[in-house]
């Protein structure tokens, strides 16, 4: 089964400045999907970024972006100009078609 | 678009109890998760279904049944509810495949087993 790891419980960031959050994952999958999903006080789970295995290039959207590195199997999360908004939960997320699974999350705390 | 619903949204139960918990989804999806969230531990994966009429067991399947009779619904039951049961229970969906794969979420259930 695959697992997931996220290595840092806790982080905080002062706003405007870069943080990134680490994602190792373990699979002997070769075609696979990794995810990050913000999880705000709401509870409601956001999708933040999307990043196909079979693509080489790294996933950005707008201030975030991750570095995909396949044959080391880590996945991390660089979030750019932090903002107050992106305090939350962060998941890291493995999907092959019939199963996802989670890390066990970072708590992402961005400061005035 | 409702996306994911799930019903209901809080629930107490007492111990022994049973009671169902529904996802309803409305984008033709293929696959669908149950996951519970507990603190400190993410996301765990109950039950999962590839289609309709299928399910299959995920990490942490026990005392928990499930069942996909309609492709829009999947129904986490819980027979003889426990206190280790009280957790945030999250429905998921998804495409399984291709460029629109992502998993799209309900809006949790807090359950507590007293």
């Amino acid at each position: 089964a695959q697992t997931v790891t996220q290595s840092q419980p806790e982080m905080s960031v002062q706003e405007a400045e870069t943080v990134t959050l680490s994602c190792t994952y373990d699979t002997s999958e070769n075609n696979y999907y990794l995810f990050w999903y913000k999880q705000p006080p709401s509870r409601q789970m956001i999708l933040v970024i999307r990043q196909e295995a079979y693509k080489q290039q790294n996933a950005t959207e707008n201030r975030f972006s991750v570095n995909f590195q396949k044959a080391a199997k880590s996945f991390s999360l660089k979030i750019s100009d932090s903002q107050l908004g992106d305090t939350a939960m962060y998941f890291c997320a493995f999907m092959k078609p019939n199963d996802m699974r989670f890390g066990a999350g970072t708590r992402l705390t961005v400061k005035p | 678009n409702a996306g994911v619903t799930q019903t209901p949204k809080f629930r107490v139960l007492k111990t022994g109890q049973s009671m169902t918990l529904l996802c309803a989804q409305d984008m033709n999806h293929e696959y669908m998760y149950w996951y519970r969230q507990d603190p400190g531990m993410g996301l765990r994966l109950i039950h999962y279904s590839v289609g309709e009429g299928t399910t299959a067991k995920g990490e942490v399947p026990d005392g928990y049944n499930v069942s996909r009779l309609k492709k829009q619904n999947f129904l986490l039951g819980l027979e003889s509810a426990a206190p280790s049961q009280t957790s945030v229970y999250f429905c998921a969906s998804s495409y399984g495949r291709g460029q629109r794969t992502e998993a799209f979420f309900g809006q949790g259930t807090r359950l507590t087993v007293v």
